[in-house]
């Protein structure tokens, strides 16, 4: 079975400094998609970024962006000039690529990122 | 306009009683999500449906019933409610069961007393 671990229970940056989220995962499939969500006060989960597994270069979205490290099983997020609104709960989730798992999403435990002012 | 709802937002209710959650996506998607976050936080998926049909069935209780009448609506019906189901339920869609991008609805707060 597929597991994601976010070690990190707590991390806190201060505004306009990088901050990086870290993440491992194990699975013994080769083709998968790696997701990063961001959970604010409000509740809703918001889609951060994505990796394809066939990728080898990291995804970018703005501020944010990956280092994704497949032979070791590790995808971090990395955020940078840190805003008081990135202050929120990340997710680290890993879905198969295809098979039966019809999208499933299996979710790390979650980063909660403070920003300091 | 609202992609993924969920009707309400918040539910306290007793033990023993049975409640029904809404989901409604108006982006035109074929599939159908119910994920459950425990008081810790852990998201983990419960069920899903593609084009009104269970594809996905976690190790869930039964007492626990999904009901889709169709691709736009997901309802997750709960029997004999116990404490432990206390959670935030969510919602989401995507417009495939192999679609990268899920949508999220604002989620359910449940509490059973």
């Amino acid at each position: 079975a597929q597991t994601v671990t976010q070690s990190q229970p707590e991390m806190s940056v201060q505004e306009a400094e990088t901050v990086t989220l870290s993440c491992t995962y194990d699975t013994s499939e080769s083709d998968y998609y790696l997701f990063w969500y961001k959970q604010p006060p409000s509740r809703q989960m918001i889609l951060v970024i994505r990796q394809e597994a066939y990728k080898q270069q990291n995804a970018t979205e703005n501020r944010f962006s990956v280092n994704f490290q497949k032979a070791a099983k590790s995808f971090s997020l990395k955020i940078s000039d840190s805003q008081l609104g990135d202050a929120a709960m990340y997710f680290c989730a890993y879905r198969l690529a295809g098979g039966t798992s019809y999208g499933k999403l299996t979710f790390g435990q979650g980063t909660i990122l403070t920003v300091h002012p | 306009d609202t992609a993924v709802s969920q009707t309400p937002k918040y539910l306290v209710t007793q033990m023993g009683n049975d409640k029904s959650i809404k989901c409604e996506q108006n982006l035109g998607h074929d599939t159908m999500y119910w994920y459950k976050q425990d008081s810790k936080k852990f998201l983990k998926i419960m069920f899903s449906y593609n084009n009104k049909e269970l594809i996905i069935n976690e190790t869930v209780p039964n007492r626990f019933s999904p009901k889709s009448p169709d691709k736009a609506h997901l309802n997750l019906h709960i029997n004999s409610l116990e404490l432990g189901d206390s959670a935030v339920y969510f919602c989401a869609s995507s417009l495939g069961p192999l679609v990268n991008e899920q949508f999220f609805g604002p989620g359910t707060r449940l509490t059973v007393l």
